[in-house]
């Protein structure tokens, strides 16, 4: 069965400081996709990025990187220099061979004080 | 260019009594997904279309749920006697087709239910 861990419930840093919110993620496919989405304050969740299994290269973004290992099945996702507009729910997500379902963590509650 | 829309945005509703929400996708995009979140317990997968069709409802926490849509458009999910512990916010996501692996999920406001 897949899942899908992200074990830090609530965070809450500095502006400017740096960020990592982790996932773990099981699933017993050898092709599987792994998203992150950020919901903010307004509930819409807004899409991050998605990886397949295969790239296991590192990807940055503005501000945002995502650290993929399939060694420890993780999918870390760091903001730098966090900014006060960074504060929502983080869900790290999977879909395994089967496409057309999603399978979301519990999120991680960010909050960044001024 | 209408995002995905959810009406009504909250309701409040006795239990034992029936609702339903509603959900408009974006124009053009074949699939529709149904997600329930509840306070602790992130975004749980509900059913999904493929056009009208429904092939997953595996997510449906019990028969009291169901789910419908027309035209390949328009979506309804509707809970009948409700419970207590059916509050929660039920988001939808409309994308091109189901296909994740390609196609991102565009979400809605959500309808935040309240059974008192």
């Amino acid at each position: 069965a897949q899942k899908v861990t992200q074990a830090q419930t609530e965070i809450s840093v500095v502006e400017k400081e740096d960020v990592t919110l982790d996932c773990v993620y099981e699933t017993r496919d050898t092709t599987y996709y792994l998203f992150w989405y950020k919901q903010p304050p307004s509930g819409e969740l807004v899409f991050l990025i998605r990886r397949n299994s295969f790239d296991e290269q590192n990807e940055i973004s503005g501000r945002y990187s995502w650290n993929f290992q399939k060694s420890t099945s993780s999918f870390n996702f760091t903001i730098t220099a966090s900014q006060v507009v960074d504060s929502a729910v983080y869900f790290c997500a999977l879909t395994e061979n089967r496409d057309d379902k999603i399978i979301f963590g519990k999120g991680t509650r960010l909050h960044i004080l001024p | 260019g209408a995002g995905v829309s959810q009406s009504p945005s909250n309701k409040v509703t006795e239990k034992g009594k029936d609702v339903e929400l509603r959900c408009d996708p974006i124009s053009g995009h074949t699939a529709l997904y149904w997600y329930r979140q509840s306070l602790g317990q992130g975004l749980e997968f509900l059913i999904y279309f493929q056009g009208n069709s429904a092939p997953d409802k595996s997510g449906l926490p019990s028969d009291r749920f169901s789910a419908e849509r027309t035209g390949g458009s328009v979506s309804t999910l509707t809970i009948q006697r409700t419970q207590q512990e059916d509050s929660a916010v039920y988001l939808c996501a409309s994308s091109l087709v189901a296909s994740l692996s390609s196609y991102e999920q565009y979400f809605g406001p959500g309808t935040r239910l309240t059974v008192t």
